[in-house]
């Protein structure tokens, strides 16, 4: 598709368990960002790949929290031992190389309820 | 540390109003900074930015001025329409050569015919 995917668009799951989390960015794109949104909130910044590193991971809450990108295009979000205070919904996007133009290209976002 | 305050919502207006939701940052150096707009069923998308002092940004009516004296960002358009209904967020780079940023909390935007 020409824009930035997520899957799944909803996902619901019990205390404690494993989740992951899909984004497919927009062809080409070289850079990468991962974002939580809380309930009321704007975006915070979880982590940005450049290319399959994770250039900057500052934003991750815990270690429960990890993120792949191992050929430099789809990247996976993966929640450990999930807790309610997890529930958001996390926004991928996605931009060209590295360049500091501040625009980014989001996808609608991954709802995450933890129960 | 960096951080964007924008006025809390919701905003309700009539069609042709004028519009102006306020935007203030702190930041250490000098901020690129951002207005995105999401509206209903869509992901977050870019409206307009600013990159240095003084620079004013505009798309689809809206506008906004790099106010670095009051620190401030504010968007603005002279006639509102149904269809500018939205969540609007402003958002600031810190600079360095990447693109993360710092997002305001949003001001959700309704406006009625």
């Amino acid at each position: 598709g020409a824009g930035v995917s997520q899957t799944p668009s909803n996902k619901v799951t019990e205390k404690g368990k494993y989740v992951e989390l899909r984004c497919d960015p927009i062809s080409g794109h070289t850079a990468l960002y991962w974002y939580r949104q809380s309930l009321g909130q704007g975006p915070e910044f979880l982590i940005y790949f450049q290319g399959t590193g994770a250039a900057d991971d500052s934003g991750l809450p815990n270690d429960r929290f990890f993120a792949v990108r191992p050929e430099g295009s789809v990247s996976t979000l993966k929640i450990q031992r999930t807790e309610r205070g997890d529930s958001a919904v996390y926004l991928c996007a996605s931009s060209l190389g590295d360049t500091n133009t501040g625009e980014l290209f989001f996808g609608e976002g991954s709802r995450l309820t933890v129960l | 540390g960096n951080s964007v305050t924008q006025m809390e919502g919701p905003v309700t207006l009539s069609e042709e109003a004028f519009l102006t939701i306020n935007c203030t940052y702190t930041a250490t150096g000098y901020p690129s900074l951002f207005w995105y707009v999401q509206y209903p069923g869509e992901g977050l998308q870019l409206l307009l930015k600013a990159t240095k002092a003084d620079d004013k940004g505009s798309n689809k009516g809206f506008e906004a001025t790099y106010r670095k004296e009051t620190t401030s960002f504010h968007l603005e358009k002279g006639s509102v329409q149904v269809s500018d209904s939205a969540v609007y967020f402003c958002a600031l780079n810190g600079g360095g050569a990447t693109n993360k940023l710092i997002f305001g909390t949003g001001t959700l935007l309704a406006v009625q015919p």
